[in-house]
């Protein structure tokens, strides 16, 4: 049974590091064609995909948020970190982690998701 | 970066009727896009992936179809539990991005 689950800050301010942890189980991230990623939900909109690593330590990134992101994995605790840089008001958002299966880049199995508040 | 198109944005429909969600993508995905469902608070669910198989557990109810940069969810007879936002994924290329959604309503 594949479970994960978010954890970091509920609020953090303007300008400081965003830094969440993605804890699984009933998976190993050192299985070929296995990965985690990260997709964020602003209140009332709709999703925005972060950030992929896969098995392999292949990481991809937004375009849009690359300057900001930085994905790593630590396979002995299966956990997956992500963190995002220069936290602006916009980023208020609920983040997800989620499985990436062996059949393609979509995400079969998510967390409950965490809810992030950007605010001074 | 591809871009997802769905629509329309919300619907109502009453129990029973067939509901059917359109996905048109800026460029050809093959067969590369997915389908979730969403309910309030709650993560998404994978309801279809590859355009047209289905996700282990999803009613069979739901359907998928489409190739190239058009794409349709159809629900065949809607109940009471499929109230929810739906969404739209392609994994042709990175990112993979997904739709703005539709949501479907109670009439």
């Amino acid at each position: 049974q594949i479970t994960l689950k978010e954890s970091g800050p509920t609020l953090v301010k303007p300008t400081q590091t965003l830094t969440l942890t993605c804890t699984f189980s009933g998976f190993s991230l050192s299985t070929s064609g296995v990965g985690v990623g990260w997709i964020r939900q602003p209140p009332g909109k709709a999703l925005e995909w972060l950030a992929l690593i896969y098995w392999d330590d292949d990481k991809r990134y937004s375009p849009s948020l690359k300057s900001r992101l930085t994905i790593t994995k630590d396979t002995s605790k299966n956990q997956v970190v992500l963190t995002m840089t220069n936290m602006d008001p916009v980023d208020t958002a609920t983040y997800y982690c989620a499985h990436r299966g062996q059949r393609g880049d979509f995400f079969d199995y998510w967390g409950q998701g965490t809810l992030v508040t950007v605010s001074s | 970066d591809i871009q997802m198109t769905q629509s329309p944005s919300s619907l109502s429909a009453s129990v029973g009727d067939r509901v059917t969600i359109t996905c048109r993508a800026s460029q050809s995905i093959n067969t590369y896009l997915n389908w979730y469902q969403q309910k309030p608070g709650r993560a998404p669910k994978l309801l279809i992936y590859g355009a047209s198989s289905f996700q282990r557990g999803v009613p069979s109810r739901f359907s998928g179809s489409g190739s190239g940069t058009d794409f349709t969810l159809t629900i065949s007879s809607l109940q009471p539990e499929d109230f929810a936002t739906y969404y739209c994924q392609q994994s042709y290329s990175t990112p993979p991005t997904f739709g703005q959604g539709t949501k479907v309503e109670i009439k």
